[in-house]
């Protein structure tokens, strides 16, 4: 049962453009959404964060849209440069006992052209 | 501010071989500590976790065992190795805050490939 889901297992945006990752999960206990950029052989590094009680979270280039009725996150870079080509992790964890663990999507490889 | 080490960062060892992994956290007290395996091609999966000394949560059942002998010390072991314990396995840490999210914060990564 997977409930984070990344149904996009790549994306190849133009240096300069928008690029918008998608996530969408299906525990409605979840509260808090996070997105992660990893490069190859390397940990996970965290990028922004959002919960449930915002719909919008803005850090830099990095925006994360939560649209909670549609169980939908997205996260969009403007303007993409050719280092954000990573993958990308969306995760979420549920208030409570199980408030410590983060369940991950399978992740998105954005590819970001010169 | 907070650091995470794990190593070896690459091993090969052999098929029925022991394993372990060592994590070390500094600058935080009584942090949420986790152990993650990335296998090829597909997402993290949490393996273990543990909120204190001597308490460790097991996600999935498998050949992996963890402890934690200290306060900032996680370390991930096998009595003896199979092929499909290879992948990439990341320590991660982090501190509950009851009026906000969850953020973790890893090591890393070691890459075990088991021959």
């Amino acid at each position: 049962d997977q409930q984070v889901k990344q149904n996009s297992p790549s994306l190849s945006v133009q240096e300069g453009r928008i690029s918008i990752l998608n996530c969408d999960y299906t525990n409605s206990m979840f509260d808090y959404f996070l997105w992660y950029k990893k490069y190859p052989a390397e940990g996970p590094t965290f990028l922004i964060s959002i919960s449930s009680i915002k719909d919008k979270n803005e850090d830099g280039r990095f925006t994360v849209f939560l649209n909670k009725s549609a169980k939908h996150l997205s996260l969009h870079i403007v303007p993409s440069q050719p280092g954000d080509s990573a993958v990308y992790f969306c995760a979420a964890s549920a208030r409570g006992g199980s408030n410590y663990k983060l369940t991950f999507g399978k992740g998105t490889l954005l590819t970001v052209n010169p | 501010s907070q650091t995470i080490h794990q190593w070896p960062a690459t091993l090969v060892q052999p098929v029925g071989s022991p394993l372990s992994l060592e994590c070390t956290v500094e600058g935080t007290s009584n942090p949420n500590l986790y152990w993650y395996r990335q296998a090829a091609g597909r997402g993290l999966q949490l393996l273990f976790y543990s909120v204190g000394i001597g308490q460790i949560s097991s996600e999935v059942p498998q050949n992996l065992s963890a402890s934690r002998p200290q306060d900032r010390q996680f370390i991930l072991s096998s009595k003896k190795l199979l092929l499909s314990d290879s992948g990439f396995y990341l320590c991660a840490w982090s501190v509950t805050r009851k009026s906000s999210g969850n953020t973790i914060y890893f090591g890393e990564g070691s890459w075990l490939t088991v021959v």
